[in-house]
């Protein structure tokens, strides 16, 4: 049972082109989490989705984030015209039932570079 | 705004040595509280979700105790090993409703000498 696939690993990006990165749940579940660590950093929240759907995005940037996770296909976290500030590592996480005490299984992150 | 606070920052032990770590969080409005393990070029891996005053639960050789009342949890290692040689971080969520929305704490890096 292959855990929380992310990739790519590492992604280099110049000022102003956009980062798709791309997370696959653990088999069986249906709820996503992303967090980002800036250097220095812990992790911090930036958004959950349920298949094709948003359920809280409170922690994600107002402008130039997005994330979907659609019925088929991994979930993918999108930053437009990326700035340096954008490098981090984005970790991906999943659980079955989307249960406030449920664990968190987490992929091994992207680590963003912006040039 | 919910800080979780860990300490110590890092700790040094050697082989054998029985250590524990400490989680501190606002009392009020607490939901759940994670331990999660994480290794260096590995991914975190959960250790414990604890939601009830009083909470302890084990894991082989490392234990967790909840006291939401006055915001702490403590992680114990008994015995340690070199492969317990670790980043261990505490998150907290607040009220329910708030499912996934850990706030982590920076975590306490544990280098175990053989």
């Amino acid at each position: 049972n292959a855990g929380v696939m992310q990739n790519p690993r590492h992604l280099v990006r110049r000022r102003g082109q956009e980062a798709r990165l791309r997370c696959s749940p653990m088999k069986g579940h249906s709820h996503v989490y992303w967090y980002r660590q800036l250097p220095e950093e812990g992790l911090k929240f930036m958004v959950y989705l349920q298949k094709e759907n948003i359920i809280d995005e409170s922690g994600m940037p107002k402008e130039r984030f997005s994330a979907e996770f659609p019925k088929e296909g991994p979930s993918i976290l999108r930053i437009q015209q990326v700035v340096r500030g954008d490098s981090a590592a984005y970790f991906c996480a999943s659980s079955p039932m989307g249960a406030d005490h449920e664990k968190l299984f987490f992929g091994s992150g992207t680590q963003l570079s912006v040039l | 705004i919910l800080n979780v606070e860990q300490s110590p920052q890092s700790l040094h032990v050697q082989e054998g040595d029985s250590t524990n770590f400490t989680c501190s969080f606002p009392s009020s409005n607490f939901y759940a509280l994670h331990w999660y393990r994480w290794e260096t070029a590995k991914s975190p891996e959960a250790l414990f979700v604890m939601t009830l005053n009083g909470d302890e639960k084990k894991k082989g050789r490392i234990s967790a105790t909840l006291n939401t009342k006055e915001g702490y949890s403590y992680l114990y290692i008994k015995g340690s090993q070199p492969e317990d040689s670790a980043t261990y971080l505490c998150a907290a969520i607040r009220g329910s409703g708030n499912t996934g929305k850990l706030i982590f704490g920076q975590g306490t890096t544990l280098q175990v000498k053989p």
